[in-house]
């Protein structure tokens, strides 16, 4: 089973506008921690915002916060007043706190941000 | 923030011949450090794990013979694609855990683009 799922391969929003980007997780683990990540076309990958499973509050990082909601195990990232240096692929990954360190990446999702 | 260096950024080489990519956090230490590859349009998966002091753990399906990774310090990972073959062709990215135990995260290098003739 895939332990992370980005249903959306490409979303369109325009400028200044809000978007969601989706992302469901599974694990059964009961400690994990959730990140996104954005790599533009220079294939570089920047970290934007990280949730773990114990927080308490949604995380915010300027204009990117996370809606984490545990009992349906999704972590949706919102970007508001998108701007047109967001347009890029966006990845949602998992860490679990058993094993290694390493990263679970969704399929990632395409966001053009439209003037 | 965290810096990873990655280099080079892009290496086009001859089939048969042997390409290092070297992986340096800049301004942390980094005991772990992660290896990645990416097809194009496809997410990255994970190759191997790189422990400062000891051998790397490969991900099933990865040779290892052919993907050498040595950590030999704290601050740098290398990643050797010996007798590269055209099929390696692809963008590689490294990784490293920098932070607390409580809030760790991971930085990426700039990748590498490895084109084999």
């Amino acid at each position: 089973a895939q332990k992370i799922t980005q249903t959306q391969p490409g979303m369109f929003v325009q400028e200044k506008e809000a978007v969601t980007l989706d992302c469901t997780y599974d694990t059964s683990d009961p400690s994990y921690g959730l990140f996104w990540y954005k790599q533009p076309s220079s294939g570089e990958m920047i970290f934007l915002i990280y949730q773990g499973s114990y927080d308490q509050q949604n995380a915010t990082e300027g204009r990117y916060s996370l809606n984490f909601q545990k009992a349906r195990k999704s972590a949706n990232l919102v970007i508001s007043a998108s701007q047109l240096g967001d347009s890029a692929m966006y990845f949602c990954a998992m860490r679990e706190s058993t094993g290694a360190n390493n990263l679970f990446f969704g399929t990632g999702t395409r966001l053009t941000v439209i003037p | 923030g965290a810096v990873v260096s990655q280099h080079p950024s892009r290496v086009i080489c001859k089939s048969g011949t042997s390409v290092k990519i070297e992986c340096r956090s800049l301004d942390f230490q980094a005991t772990t450090m992660f290896w990645y590859r990416q097809f194009p349009k496809q997410s990255l998966m994970l190759m191997a794990t790189s422990n400062e002091g000891s051998k790397a753990t490969y991900e099933q399906g990865v040779e290892k013979d052919k993907f050498l990774i040595n950590h030999a310090s704290l601050t740098l990972s290398t990643l050797t694609v010996t007798s590269a073959h055209p099929e390696d062709s692809s963008f590689y990215i490294c990784s490293a855990v920098a932070g607390t135990a409580t809030n760790e995260k991971l930085f990426f290098g700039s990748g590498t683009q490895l084109s084999v003739l």
